[in-house]
């Protein structure tokens, strides 16, 4: 089975530029979670979205935001980007996100740049 | 969810087991112990994770103490490849579906 993909795996922007990212979760799993990891601050919870809905959200503020699709993809936006949203932006999916034995599966990761 | 505490680092001879300790005192009776790593720039990689019964899988061996304040992961023959950044998460049940990753143990792998 293939495990979750994350698309682009690396992107530079500028400030004020807003950006995409997108998630493909495993086959299967209707849960999406992302995270955003910086060496200042560690891997930290962004949000989760499950049947097209955000069902939990992390201390970001609004610029960050995301959807689900049917098919379970995510996306997650950032607006008007600034130097500290510089990351390795990290998605990951489980099936139904409702049990806590349920484990997440990690994608790869976007590394955003923002200059 | 309940805090861990790990070493910041430790080293460990190729071929040797890699014991990797976690302490999490103010665990209760229904939170799961969760052991990842994260390989430099990678996305963290699912090891292996238990509630109170020793567990074993083909990676690793969870061993959690009787009172469930403190876990032990062990890598029975570490290889270079196992050098990374260890995260011992505890998680509540029922309380939506994030992990808390603390700041982990680095393993460094010596030839």
């Amino acid at each position: 089975k293939a495990g979750v993909t994350q698309t682009p795996r690396y992107l530079i922007k500028t400030r004020g530029q807003q950006v995409t990212l997108s998630c493909s979760p495993i086959s299967g799993h209707r849960s999406v979670s992302w995270y955003q990891q910086t060496p200042g601050q560690g891997l930290q919870f962004l949000f989760e979205y499950f049947s097209e809905t955000q069902r939990n959200k992390g201390n970001f503020p609004g610029r960050f935001s995301g959807r689900q699709f049917s098919n379970s993809r995510s996306e997650m936006n950032v607006s008007t980007l600034e130097l500290g949203d510089s990351a390795l932006y990290l998605c990951a999916s489980s099936l139904e996100g409702r049990l806590v034995e349920e484990t997440q599966y990690f994608g790869p990761g976007t590394r955003l740049l923002v200059l | 969810d309940a805090k861990t505490t790990q070493p910041p680092s430790m080293d460990c001879a190729e071929g040797r087991a890699a014991n990797l300790p976690c302490n999490h005192s103010t665990i209760s009776g229904n939170e799961y112990v969760y052991w990842y790593r994260q390989i430099h720039s990678q996305g963290p990689q699912y090891i292996i994770h238990g509630l109170k019964n020793n567990e074993t899988n083909e990676m690793a061996s969870l061993i959690i103490t009787e009172d469930r304040k403190s876990s032990t992961l062990i890598l029975p023959h570490a290889t270079l490849r196992d050098t990374a950044v260890y995260y011992c998460i505890v998680r509540v049940r029922n309380t939506g579906n994030q992990f808390y990753f603390g700041t982990g143990t680095s393993l460094t792998v010596i030839p």
